[in-house]
């Protein structure tokens, strides 16, 4: 069945560091990628998207790069910021399967000044 | 241009009671999904509406119920509530299934079960 696996966390990373977080899939279909991020208490939001091999997403100074030959959507992110500090979630849409979104388990990020 | 809003935010209740969630769809969206985030865990797929349908379920027991308004507004009933039930709750939003459409989410109502 489908799936998303990531990077464990959590990360902690000082002001202006680069940062990656790990995503890898399985999918049954071509689905649409998606990093969605979760500021405490608050619910998820999107924060970029990739619908098909070697689209990349970018939005705020993120980017991902939709890699069909190694089942990949890393995150990245060339200088972090103290207000990036939440919760981010990678998730894969199957049209295969009806378009259910798959969640990874997430990776809490906290970036101290 | 309101989001999808959830009611409750908190609630409490004991083992064996019954709970009904509710959900408003982002303005313009037909499609409603519900899914359980369990404690420093990624959120897990319960079912989603459209057409007043459920269309499409995970792998959530019968206990797991829900129902789709003319409105497209939606309601999630657990009932012979659990001690694993306590979880984020969160409705998600989106047009019908065409690929690559982002789902928009709620603020969750969360759920403790006692």
């Amino acid at each position: 069945g489908d799936s998303v696996t990531q990077m464990e966390g959590p990360v902690t990373l000082s002001e202006e560091a680069f940062l990656t977080i790990n995503c890898t899939y399985t999918a049954t279909g071509y689905p649409s990628l998606f990093w969605y991020v979760q500021y405490p208490g608050e619910g998820l939001q999107l924060l970029l998207k990739a619908t098909k091999a070697d689209d990349k997403g970018s939005n705020k100074g993120f980017e991902a790069t939709y890699r069909k030959e190694t089942t990949s959507f890393h995150l990245e992110k060339g200088s972090v910021q103290v207000s990036d500090s939440a919760v981010y979630f990678c998730a894969l849409s199957d049209p295969y399967t009806g378009n259910q979104f798959y969640f990874g388990t997430g990776t809490s990020l906290t970036v101290i000044p | 241009d309101a989001g999808v809003t959830q009611s409750p935010t908190h609630l409490i209740k004991t083992r064996g009671q019954q709970v009904t969630l509710r959900c408003s769809p982002k303005s313009g969206h037909d499609t409603v999904s519900w899914y359980q985030q369990a404690l420093g865990q990624g959120p897990q797929f319960i079912f989603q509406y459209y057409e007043e349908e459920e269309r499409q379920r995970g792998n959530f027991p019968d206990r797991f119920s829900g129902h789709q308004f003319p409105n497209y507004s939606s309601e999630l009933n657990v009932n012979a509530l659990l001690l694993g039930d306590s979880a984020l709750y969160l409705c998600a939003s989106s047009l019908p299934g065409l690929a690559g459409d982002e789902q928009f989410f709620g603020p969750g109502t969360r759920l403790t079960v006692l």
